[in-house]
């Protein structure tokens, strides 16, 4: 089955600690990206990426960081730099031959720092 | 001024109900709009697309677009407890979707038995 995987489901860290969350696809999708989503906040973009090795910073980049190596895996660092990094993280997909660019979310990691 | 607007709810009706849940929006360039089902602690998950105006019709769902008020709705027939979840309507940026959608912050519905 085509999906989008991310691991782990639950992450615990302390404080000052950097942290990766891993995403794969085998969508066979050219785009993937990153959000956050706190309770009532909505989803917020962190990064994207178009193309391997290239990708964007989104509207809350500060304090994470990407690679795009291959073209199904997508992980985001959450770094010491990031003031608030407990939240509900999420990996997308879509693909990029059509304008709709609808996209396809994995489950989600919650990363909890304390 | 937000560019997606969405009441939170929760918005609370009986089972076999119908229900409408809206997005309001500033962006004119706005053409790709979505609406996504969630479940709590889970990903979100794709419902529907519509291109422009019109409605789109999918099962129990109905997605319908008005570009001139900036207005879109998803109506749900014959609602079930399973339909209990939070929706996000979303649009393609102004990039034309290449960086990313624009995200209502999703109604809360509960369809009680």
């Amino acid at each position: 089955d085509g999906g989008i995987t991310q691991s782990p489901k639950y992450l615990f860290r302390k404080e000052g600690q950097n942290v990766t969350l891993s995403c794969e696809q085998n969508l066979n999708h050219d785009a993937m990206y990153w959000y956050r989503q706190d309770p009532g906040q909505g989803l917020r973009l962190i990064y994207y990426s178009q193309i391997v090795n290239d990708f964007q910073k989104g509207d809350i980049a500060e304090g994470y960081s990407v690679s795009r190596e291959k073209k199904e895996s997508f992980p985001l660092t959450v770094t010491s730099a990031q003031k608030n990094p407990t939240a509900f993280y999420l990996c997308a997909s879509s693909i990029t031959s059509t304008p709709s660019y609808e996209q396809y979310f994995g489950p989600g990691t919650r990363l909890t720092v304390t | 001024q937000k560019e997606v607007e969405q009441d939170p709810g929760p918005l609370s009706v009986p089972e076999g109900a119908i229900v409408s849940l809206n997005c309001t929006y500033s962006n004119s360039a706005f053409q790709y709009f979505m609406w996504y089902r969630q479940y709590s602690r889970k990903g979100p998950e794709l419902l529907m697309y519509t291109y422009s105006s019109g409605n789109k019709e999918d099962g129990r769902f109905t997605a319908q677009v008005d570009k001139s008020s900036k207005y879109i709705s998803l109506f749900i027939r014959d609602s079930q407890p399973s339909d209990s979840a939070t929706y996000l309507c979303a649009m393609n940026g102004p990039g034309g979707g290449a960086d990313g959608l624009t995200f209502g912050k999703g109604t809360h519905l509960i369809i009680q038995p």
